[in-house]
């Protein structure tokens, strides 16, 4: 059972907008601003989307956002297209002691 | 242009010891706040995080494998390296290096393709 809680699948229209949660603890997305989020396309390596909670590395598009409410992170993919279906997993740090804990993964499907 | 490149064995016994080495360019592991971390991924399952190394040598075990695990690295050689002792069927997955940056706490932002390990008899 992984340590940060995600629904196991969301699906969305091209165009429409889909939001995917991560609920964890005061221990960890509750505790500190460091929630990033990863895609994974099938036999591909995971990508960086978001870090620090909201903030995008360079390359990925606007149409992702982050944003964090108490103990549960959001990832939010605005204009949905068909290359964004992929698995997300979101991962935060959790203190010196365990360091950081990725969530189970959801898988965003685009009808 | 940052890269890391998983190696290792594909099959290993239970009980062996699984070596694997992550051979990286375009940053220096001697650098300020930057480190190499170890994720596995079981198929079909999610993503968990097993070692990290930084810059200044300090490494860091996920509390459910610290017993089984060493990361050392060998900043002359690109090279970082994860062992993992007694392995069982259960630890069959692919394992991914990955970057973390400087200014990070706990993100990566460049990962190795990964390299499948099968624990099997």
């Amino acid at each position: 059972q992984s340590a940060l809680t995600q629904p196991r699948s969301v699906s969305g229209s091209p165009g429409q907008s889909v939001t995917i949660s991560c609920t964890g603890t005061s221990s960890d997305v509750g505790g500190y601003n460091y929630v990033s989020w990863y895609q994974q396309h099938p036999g591909k390596a995971p990508k960086l989307m978001i870090y620090d909670v909201s903030k995008r590395p360079s390359g990925v598009p606007d149409r992702f956002s982050g944003s964090k409410s108490g103990n549960t992170a959001s990832l939010t993919i605005s204009g949905l297209q068909a290359e964004d279906e992929a698995d997300y997993y979101c991962c935060s740090y959790a203190g010196s002691y365990t360091l950081g804990v990725f969530g189970g993964g959801t898988k965003l499907t685009v009808l | 242009q940052i890269t890391l490149k998983e190696s290792g064995p594909t099959l290993v016994k239970p009980t062996q010891t699984l070596t694997l080495t992550c051979t990286f360019s375009g940053f220096s592991l001697s650098t300020n706040g930057v480190g190499v971390g170890w994720i596995r991924q079981p198929p079909g399952k999610a993503l968990e995080w097993l070692a990290l190394i930084y810059w200044n040598d300090d490494k860091r075990y996920s509390p459910s494998l610290k017993s089984r695990l060493t990361i050392t690295k060998d900043t002359s050689k690109n090279q970082v390296v994860l062992t993992m002792t007694n392995m069982d069927p259960v630890d069959t997955a692919t394992y991914y290096c990955a970057h973390r940056p400087p200014s990070g706490w706990f993100n990566f932002d460049y990962w190795g393709q990964g390299t499948l390990v099968t624990v099997s008899s």
